[in-house]
């Protein structure tokens, strides 16, 4: 079953333009990791987040996380074409890496 | 390093079939997970090796699946008597063990889409 879901399902933006998304979860958590997903490279890690750090970055990205309201957010900054992708959140709530994916974000950057 | 590799990457069979999908994981990492991921949905846990011991299967491993990890290096994922609830993407991924840097991550690998006629 899945853990979380991403909002929105799909997103669509012109290059440069910022993209954020968002995924609620149900369940105490150990960290939260965002995944990319493209048909030319497979799932793909972006970040972890633990689940005593509120925000972190990594180049353009930018994720925070609210534990008491089980939310985390994903913020792309200055968007690119590459960066047309699916984004899923996952969580580890069991301490061996079990990971429990959202249903994902389809974002699309058009030129 | 060459990352996760799975073969083969595409896999079409007849309900009532069985197959067998390869994953070998990056060389030092000694746990090893088996996702399936069906269209328009995120990956689901299927099962998890920490080096050749299977600590724990979800409940989608229905008795008709099975997976090792013989020697604590590749694995297999068996599908016996196919059926076409069966057909999705099977995902494996590794990571390293604890104690190491980035232990949190998983690395995965193309997958092996599978379609059961």
């Amino acid at each position: 079953s899945q853990q979380g879901e991403e909002d929105p399902q799909a997103l669509s933006i012109q290059e440069g333009e910022n993209a954020t998304m968002n995924c609620s979860y149900k369940t105490s958590i150990n960290n939260l990791q965002w995944y990319r997903q493209n048909s030319g490279r497979g799932l793909v890690h972006l970040i972890l987040i633990r689940s005593n750090e509120r925000e972190k970055h990594s180049g353009r990205l930018r994720v925070t996380l609210d534990t008491s309201k089980k939310s985390s957010s994903l913020l792309i900054t200055a968007s690119r074409a590459a960066d047309t992708a699916s984004y899923f959140c996952a969580t580890d709530n069991t301490g061996f890496q079990k990971l429990v994916f959202g249903t994902g974000t389809r974002l699309l950057v058009s030129p | 390093d060459t990352g996760v590799s799975q073969n083969p990457r595409h896999k079409i069979t007849k309900r009532g079939q069985n197959v067998t999908f390869r994953c070998d994981p990056i060389s030092e990492h000694n746990r090893l997970y088996w996702y399936r991921q069906t269209l328009g949905q995120g990956p689901e846990f299927l099962t998890y090796f920490q080096n050749e011991a299977q600590l724990e299967k979800s409940r989608l491993l229905s008795d008709r699946f099975s997976a090792e990890r013989p020697k604590g290096s590749f694995s297999t994922l068996e599908i016996q008597r196919t059926e076409q609830g069966d057909s999705a993407m099977y995902l494996c991924a590794s990571s390293p063990d604890a104690g190491l840097a980035r232990q949190n991550e998983q690395f995965f690998g193309p997958g092996t889409r599978l379609t059961v006629l």
